[in-house]
């Protein structure tokens, strides 16, 4: 399974302001995958970013508020722009092992927006 | 639609005791089934899966058996420990195929296990 490391681990942000994550992993994967998990709440797939392309975003969530890079096939970046405090979630970055046909996730980013 | 519906929680039980937390689903085709763990303050963890009707996941104690029938995917263990409380997910991916397969997760189940 693959391995994969995301920073910050958690932050306290003032509203109005933007966040970036980091998502960071072992192995070359071709699909990454950026859920949200609001408090006490199960996760919603946020977009799937592919190397070279431009990101997917599920219905809800727009490019302007959630920017997502992909530079190579090890790494990964969401923004949380423009922030309020309905963002106040756990922001976690999965990757798929399309040979296993299974998904593993990071650590998770615990965001706080005040 | 794909969807995915668990028992309602919180679960609290004695060590020991026998677990079933509850899952169906809704899906076309023949969707892969899943269950994720999160122990406080961590990300998910892959528990167990199961690709195919008749499948049974088993991984630490826990196992899931697949029932086509019953579009049903129960999670259950025999002797639960404290260091099982979690949140547990139920999920799938709706089809085998090419490209980007994205997982729908049921609402999750807190469970907490007392000594």
């Amino acid at each position: 399974s693959a391995v994969i490391s995301q920073k910050p681990s958690r932050d306290i942000c003032q509203r109005g302001t933007s966040l970036t994550i980091q998502c960071q992993v072992d192995s070359q994967v071709t699909m990454m995958f950026w859920y949200r998990q609001q408090p006490g709440q199960s996760l919603t797939l946020i977009a799937t970013a592919n190397q070279g392309s431009e990101a997917t975003y599920e219905s809800g969530f727009v490019i302007d508020k959630f920017p997502i890079s992909r530079p190579n096939l090890t790494f990964s970046t969401l923004t949380v722009s423009n922030m309020s405090p309905e963002d106040s979630s756990i922001y976690l970055c999965s990757v798929q092992d399309r040979v296993a046909y299974e998904q593993y996730f990071g650590p998770g980013t615990r965001l706080t927006v005040t | 639609g794909n969807s995915v519906t668990q028992m309602e929680g919180p679960v609290t039980l004695s060590e020991e005791a026998f677990l079933t937390i509850n899952c169906t689903y809704t899906a076309t085709g023949y969707p892969s089934l899943f269950w994720y763990v999160q122990y406080p303050g961590e990300g998910l963890q892959l528990l167990l899966k199961a690709t195919k009707a008749d499948d049974k996941g088993s991984n630490k104690g826990f196992e899931a058996t697949y029932r086509k029938e019953t579009t049903s995917f129960h999670l259950e263990k025999g002797s639960v420990q404290v260091s099982d409380s979690a949140v547990y997910f139920c999920a799938l991916i709706p089809t085998r195929a090419q490209g980007a397969q994205k997982l729908v997760f049921g609402q999750g189940t807190r469970l907490t296990i007392n000594p």
